[in-house]
């Protein structure tokens, strides 16, 4: 079946860096635009940015430029987040998703990873 | 930016009862071209990423119970679930996908 695993979270100090992963399977990891989307504790769903399906394409939420980077590597059906400079305001779950259709960059989200956690304290 | 706003903020219905969802967006996500609307609905359950229930506005995601619709057009929208179970218990967000992604701030639904 389709399924998204995301790791790399954890608690990390303000100012560091960290990687998040996201694994695919059950589908064509190559075909499809991907996402990240955050939820603080509590709170509700921000959108981090896309990755088209070949990598060529990026977009970010304009309050992520420059922290954030997006990228995949589709031999190895894994999508990627880099976040630099953490301060506290990045404590949040960290979900990947896929687009809901294979043609498209730029709509519905299915399925979501089940989230990693970051927690960003000193 | 396209702001989605959703009302109410929370909303406690009786177990059988109508549950009705509205979210409005800044500008009209109706393209033109195709007569779609960009809009998409989940569900999130506590500890649990959230589900797709509805995209296009009105379509509802295999599997999905059809006691859950969608409808509305450009700028307003509206999910009803028409007749509320207790697994239906959750918080409810719109997502609009015409320019960028922008979810609304979401409606938590409980029992009365």
């Amino acid at each position: 079946q389709v399924q998204l695993v995301e790791s790399g979270g954890g608690v990390v100090q303000p100012g560091r860096s960290l990687r998040l992963s996201c694994a695919a399977s059950g589908f064509t990891f190559s075909n499809y635009a991907m996402h990240w989307v955050r939820q603080a504790p509590g709170k509700g769903l921000e959108w981090l940015a896309l990755i088209s399906y070949d990598g060529s394409n990026k977009y970010y939420a304009d309050s992520m430029k420059g922290r954030f980077t997006i990228s995949r590597d589709n031999s190895k059906n894994t999508l990627y987040l880099q976040i630099n400079s953490l301060t506290i305001e990045d404590t949040a779950v960290y979900y990947c998703a896929r687009v809901g259709a294979s043609s498209w960059s730029w709509a519905w989200l299915d399925p979501w990873g089940q989230g990693t956690l970051v927690t960003v304290s000193s | 930016d396209i702001v989605m706003t959703q009302s109410p903020d929370s909303l406690a219905v009786s177990l059988g009862e109508r549950a009705t969802i509205h979210c409005k967006s800044s500008q009209s996500i109706l393209y033109s071209s195709n007569n779609k609307n960009y809009l998409a609905w989940y569900q999130q359950k506590p500890g649990q990423p959230p589900k797709l229930l509805i995209y296009w506005a009105s379509t509802r995601e295999s599997g999905v119970p059809d006691r859950f619709s969608g409808s509305g057009s450009g700028t307003d929208f509206t999910l009803t679930i028409s007749s509320l179970q207790a697994e239906d218990v959750a918080v409810y967000y719109c997502q609009q996908y015409y320019s960028t992604l922008s979810f609304g701030q979401g409606t938590k639904l409980e029992i009365k």
